[in-house]
């Protein structure tokens, strides 16, 4: 099975500042079957990036996903006051795996 | 605009079962897979298994495939996920989630399951004696 590892655990950031965050798999994601969420507490996920890079509908644009093989990032280019939640990448495939999460918190 | 709406909170006792059912509406039933996710509390997201309609078709996580059913009605484009022999470990949120389906052909998909989009409310299943 594909094991996720996402980094840092956590960020601490403020307002304005580039938040890039790590997923890196266990093995090669071929087809970049790659997707990122964001959740914050008490509500579902939500989608953010499919396909390695293809944003979701909705989603604004200072949210990039990038990376192919075992190497992924999800980069906020300005964080936003709603933008601090925790972010989880996933491998889609035959067996869906979600990453442990890296929470992005108010430096 | 599709949603998925779940069934209320459930609160159980160790050893006995709970079925949590994820209505969707909106849509197409048959060109979307259904998956259950799990999130215990604090913990991150764990994907259980999931249904495949244009086949029938129910795939598991090795780790729940013992303990696990998923069924669907069509008619009532409803997915139930029903979890047996129930500890405390796993209380939890437990979410349905719909993904798109792949390219299918010759009773299978590809990818099998892609990315998950709508998601349900979530249901707090309670595991306690």
């Amino acid at each position: 099975e594909i094991v996720l590892t996402q980094s840092p655990g956590t960020l601490s950031l403020s307002p304005g500042e580039r938040a890039t965050l790590s997923c890196r798999a266990s093995q090669s994601l071929t087809s970049r079957y790659l997707a990122w969420y964001q959740q914050k507490p008490g509500q579902a996920p939500r989608l953010l990036i499919y396909g390695a890079s293809s944003r979701a509908t909705g989603i604004p644009d200072r949210f990039s996903g990038s990376g192919s093989g075992t190497d992924f990032t999800l980069t906020i280019s300005r964080l936003e006051p709603e933008d601090f939640a925790v972010y989880y990448c996933q491998q889609y495939g035959s067996s869906p795996v979600f990453g442990r999460g890296t929470k992005v918190e108010i430096k | 605009q599709v949603q998925l709406v779940q069934s209320g909170a459930e609160v159980t006792k160790p050893g006995s079962s709970v079925k949590v059912s994820c209505k969707a509406s909106g849509g197409s039933f048959s060109t979307h897979s259904t998956s259950w996710v799990r999130q215990a509390p604090g913990q991150g997201l764990e994907w259980m298994g999931g249904f495949i309609p244009i086949y029938d078709k129910v795939v598991y996580a090795q780790k729940f495939q013992d303990r696990v059913t998923i069924t669907a009605d069509k008619f009532t484009t409803t997915v139930y996920m029903e979890l047996t022999s129930l500890r405390s470990e796993d209380t939890a949120v437990y979410y349905c989630a719909r993904a798109p389906l792949g390219y299918c052909t010759g009773g299978t998909c590809n990818p099998l399951f892609n990315w998950f989009d709508p998601w349900g409310q979530g249901t707090l299943v309670t595991v306690s004696s």
